[in-house]
């Protein structure tokens, strides 16, 4: 049962350009979003993150929006650059029940950003 | 600052071995946690420790899993009569504490353990 989910497994931009990376959730007890980045042979490292209280989150270039009526979310980068390509994975938690460190991740998105 | 380390980077064993993973937390963290990516899927939550106490291991299998974070040393992540399903990267995260008001404290990931079963 995948909770959260990224359906696209690739995407591709032009150095320069916006990057939109999508995520959609099932589960309605999520209330605190991550996304993540990953290099090959690298673990994940934490980029972003949005309560459920609030609709946007901006840090830099990478700003995360948060529709919590459709449970979508998506990250923009704007400009993209070469250095950005790598998986993108979405993350969620649930704060019920105490087990907020429980993250649940998706598959991730490989973003190839083209010079 | 050194981050999360993880040893070996890699490891191969055969059916039936045992594999012996280890996670070092970065420095003042004393709350770990175990992530497993099998091959194209995302990452699922194991385990969660702190110093010599289990705080969560809802995400293990019942069997042959088993994990601990003494009070001195890494983090042991311990998989007995491993089997070819084992076969996944193991990720190891460490966070200052919990979380609180309901957020959860960042955790940074270490760069994982690729375990091989032939």
């Amino acid at each position: 049962d995948q909770q959260v989910k990224q359906n696209s497994p690739s995407l591709s931009v032009q150095e320069g350009r916006i990057s939109i990376l999508n995520c959609d959730y099932t589960n309605s007890m999520f209330d605190y979003f991550l996304w993540y980045k990953k290099y090959p042979a690298e673990g994940p490292t934490f980029l972003i993150s949005i309560s459920s209280i609030k609709d946007k989150n901006e840090d830099g270039r990478f700003t995360v929006f948060l529709n919590k009526s459709a449970k979508h979310l998506s990250l923009h980068i704007v400009p993209s650059q070469p250095g950005d390509s790598a998986v993108y994975f979405c993350a969620a938690s649930a704060s019920n029940g105490g087990s907020n460190y429980k993250l649940t991740f998706g598959k991730g998105t490989l973003l190839t950003v083209n010079p | 600052n050194a981050g999360v380390m993880q040893n070996p980077r890699h490891l191969v064993r055969r059916r039936g071995q045992e594999a012996r993973l280890r996670c070092s937390p970065m420095k003042g963290h004393s709350h770990v946690y175990w992530y497993r990516q099998l091959p194209e899927e995302g990452l699922k939550f194991m385990v969660y420790l702190q110093k010599e106490n289990i705080i969560d291991e809802s995400g293990m299998p019942k069997e042959r899993f088993s994990a601990e974070f003494p009070k001195e040393g890494p983090s042991i992540l311990r998989i007995q009569q491993v089997v070819r399903g084992d076969s996944a990267a193991y990720f190891c995260a460490s966070s200052i504490g919990p979380g609180t008001l309901g957020l959860p404290d960042t955790q940074y990931f270490g760069p994982g353990t690729r375990l091989t079963v032939l």
